[in-house]
């Protein structure tokens, strides 16, 4: 699998967007790119995955570069709740592997 | 729908002490993973069946770990015996037969071994 770089820590403001960045510049085509977070004490919990759109659900927003070798996850509106540990991987039909991930802390 | 069942939520044990972890994933998934994560770290992959076989088990130290995934349902993973560096999460993840799919994973088995 390819592997992915993330910064360790990023802060927001509730109720501002949380942009949160993956560069994965090896993926190769039959890759998707996923995203997880882990609460505290809790297991990760899947929130979105794309190929080459972008892609929008009810959790968050997945923009994918047009060269796939980067992609944000965007928290439109973050609330407390959204502290937590966000991991960016990159895998096709096998195993995920995760990396350490971002620490995103939101503030009051 | 009932999410993936882990148990026991928390063990202590002694070193060199057998332990046993059990996992229910959701119903009519196939394929079911257990994954380690130590403090400050992501999780590590130790095992990935399909249905009753272990497809995956690459970096599942067989000295003293072992799975089993009877009727390709339920699973227990096992250590014997335990050592201080055992002591992590152990968590479990299942999802449906697919690509692209999303795992679904439980609250975790926190070992601890003195």
């Amino acid at each position: 699998d390819a592997k992915t770089t993330q910064p360790p820590s990023m802060d927001c403001a509730e109720g501002r967007a949380a942009n949160l960045p993956c560069n994965h510049s090896t993926i190769s085509g039959n890759e998707y790119v996923y995203w997880y977070r882990q609460i505290h004490s809790q297991g990760p919990q899947y929130i979105i995955h794309g190929l080459k759109n972008n892609e929008t659900n009810e959790m968050a927003s997945l923009i994918i570069t047009e060269d796939r070798k980067s992609s944000t996850l965007i928290l439109p509106h973050a609330t407390l709740r959204d502290t937590a540990v966000y991991y960016c991987i990159v895998a096709g039909y096998s195993t995920l592997t995760f990396g350490k991930g971002t620490m995103l802390l939101v503030s009051p | 729908e009932a999410g993936v069942v882990q148990s026991p939520r928390y063990k202590i044990i002694e070193k060199k002490q057998p332990v046993a972890f059990w996992c229910n994933p959701i119903s009519g998934h196939n394929t079911l993973y257990w994954y380690r994560q130590n403090l400050g770290q992501g999780p590590e992959l130790l095992i990935r069946y399909e249905n009753e076989e272990a497809v995956d088990d690459s970096q599942l130290p067989k000295d003293r770990f072992s799975a089993e995934r009877l009727k390709g349902v339920d699973s227990t993973l096992k250590i014997q015996p335990a050592e201080l560096g055992d002591s992590a999460v152990y968590l479990c993840a299942s999802r449906h037969t697919g690509f692209p799919g999303e795992l679904f994973f439980g609250e975790g088995s926190r070992l601890t071994v003195l």
